[in-house]
């Protein structure tokens, strides 16, 4: 199993700032994955993000409101950008299992609250 | 575009009793379906992975079968604990590992 770690674990943020979020794996991975989980709902996917490409993002999401870097096989962050408080949510990053493992394994989460 | 539907939203059992929490998904084109167990600022677990040609999984006190044709899956958890409280999420898995949730069933086992 990969052991993620996810920085930080929760913030609170004005409306109109911007919050990086950090997920440190520790094994080389080729994918993770950003999720978003809503208050009172289910886990959402964000963006796919290869080492060495620009992130992949699913329908109603866009690289200018939630920028991704993939610089190394073990570390991403994602950007929350121009926040609102339709933004507060949890952020998870989820990686695969060693050998292609399809097993997700992922981080405790950052619970973001904007004010 | 798949959709996951997880009944009930919560259970809530005494200890001793088994669990049983359904899954229910619209696209049965699916590369593989995931059991994840949800604790309050501890992120994820992964408790079970059904591949799309298997029929069930087993790892200890838990099962989760598969009925591909009809859409379905159900997570049984024998002997229910009250360490087993957390909220349970059905994924169901397309290309490029990409999950789809459904919105979890809460479970509260009272000792």
């Amino acid at each position: 199993s990969a052991v993620i770690s996810q920085k930080p674990s929760r913030d609170i943020c004005q409306r109109g700032t911007s919050l990086t979020i950090q997920c440190q794996v520790d094994s080389q991975v080729t994918m993770m994955f950003w999720y978003r989980q809503q208050p009172g709902q289910s886990l959402t996917l964000i963006a796919t993000a290869n080492q060495g490409s620009e992130a992949t993002y699913e329908s109603g999401f866009v690289i200018d409101k939630f920028p991704i870097s993939r610089p190394n096989l073990t570390f991403s962050t994602l950007t929350v950008s121009n926040m609102s408080p339709e933004d507060s949510s949890i952020y998870l990053c989820s990686v695969e299992g060693e050998g292609g493992n399809e097993k997700l394994f992922f981080g405790s989460g950052t619970q973001l609250s904007v004010l | 575009k798949q959709e996951v539907t997880q009944i009930p939203a919560a259970l809530s059992v005494p200890e001793g009793e088994n669990l049983v929490l359904n899954c229910s998904f619209t696209d049965s084109a699916i590369y593989n379906l995931q059991w994840f167990r949800q604790d309050p600022g501890k992120g994820l677990t992964s408790l079970l992975l059904i591949q799309s040609s298997q029929r069930e999984q087993t790892s200890g006190r838990l099962n989760a079968s598969l009925d591909k044709s009809s859409g379905r899956s159900t997570l049984y958890i024998a002997a229910s604990q009250p360490g087993d409280s957390a909220t349970y999420l059905c994924a169901v898995g397309a290309a490029g590992n990409k999950l789809t949730f459904g919105g979890g069933t809460r479970v509260l086992v009272k000792p």
